[in-house]
């Protein structure tokens, strides 16, 4: 079945960087796009982007430009969300989104990671 | 940007009755290529989100009839027949018509 399981939980401070993975089973890592998701403590869910997993070609929303990275290891099945110089605000836990195209919909979700920015 | 507003933060509910979720988007969530890409979730309590309904009424694999979707253009609802304790969580709408992709911001269907 498919599956997405995500890099466990990381304590960064202010100013590093932090890369989250997310790795795809039960189904072929370069048919569908893989989105990612932030969610505050507490807060929403925000759409953050994705990355088209044949091209390797990413798409940021405007609040996601810059400090983020989607990035692939095709050949490991895994997508990877890498954040630099974090903020306190980056503290979330970041979902992956599998954007199956027979639903045209996150069918499939990571459990998420937990990113905590304190100094 | 679109924007999808879903009025109710909270929806309290008793057990076994109806309940309700409006979603409305800022445009037509209508694509060039005539469908609707306007889905709902649900988030438990320390859960991932879990798709419920996706082009605006398609239910999911899976998941009880009691579930519902509804509407078009730029007006959309959730209904659930006759709530059940694992209903229980905050429900999301999300329209994937037009880039970049929106989330509504969510509404708690809780106990009255």
């Amino acid at each position: 079945q498919i599956q997405l399981v995500q890099s466990g939980p990381e304590l960064k401070k202010p100013g590093e960087s932090v890369k989250i993975s997310c790795k795809a089973s039960g189904y072929t890592f370069t048919d569908y796009a893989m989105h990612w998701v932030k969610q505050a403590p507490g807060k929403g869910l925000k759409w953050m982007g994705w990355i088209n997993t044949y091209t390797g070609k990413p798409t940021y929303a405007d609040d996601f430009k810059g400090r983020f990275v989607f990035s692939l290891e095709a050949s490991a099945s895994t997508a990877n969300l890498q954040i630099s110089n974090l903020k306190n605000e980056d503290t979330a836990t970041y979902f992956c989104a599998y954007y199956d195209g027979t639903y045209y919909a996150f069918a499939y979700w990571g459990q998420g990671t937990l990113v905590t920015v304190s100094s | 940007d679109v924007v999808l507003t879903q009025t109710l933060v909270a929806q309290p509910v008793r057990l076994g009755d109806q309940a309700s979720i409006s979603c409305r988007s800022s445009q037509s969530l209508v694509h060039s290529d005539g469908h609707t890409y306007l889905e709902w979730y649900l988030q438990k309590p320390g859960q991932s989100p879990q798709l419920l309904i996706y082009e605006v009424s398609n239910r999911f694999s899976g998941v009880p009839n009691r579930f519902s979707g509804s509407g078009s253009g730029s007006d959309f609802t959730l209904k659930i027949s006759r709530v059940e304790p694992e209903d229980l969580g905050v429900y999301y709408c999300f329209e994937g018509t037009h880039d970049p992709f929106t989330f509504g911001s969510g509404t708690k269907l809780e106990i009255k």
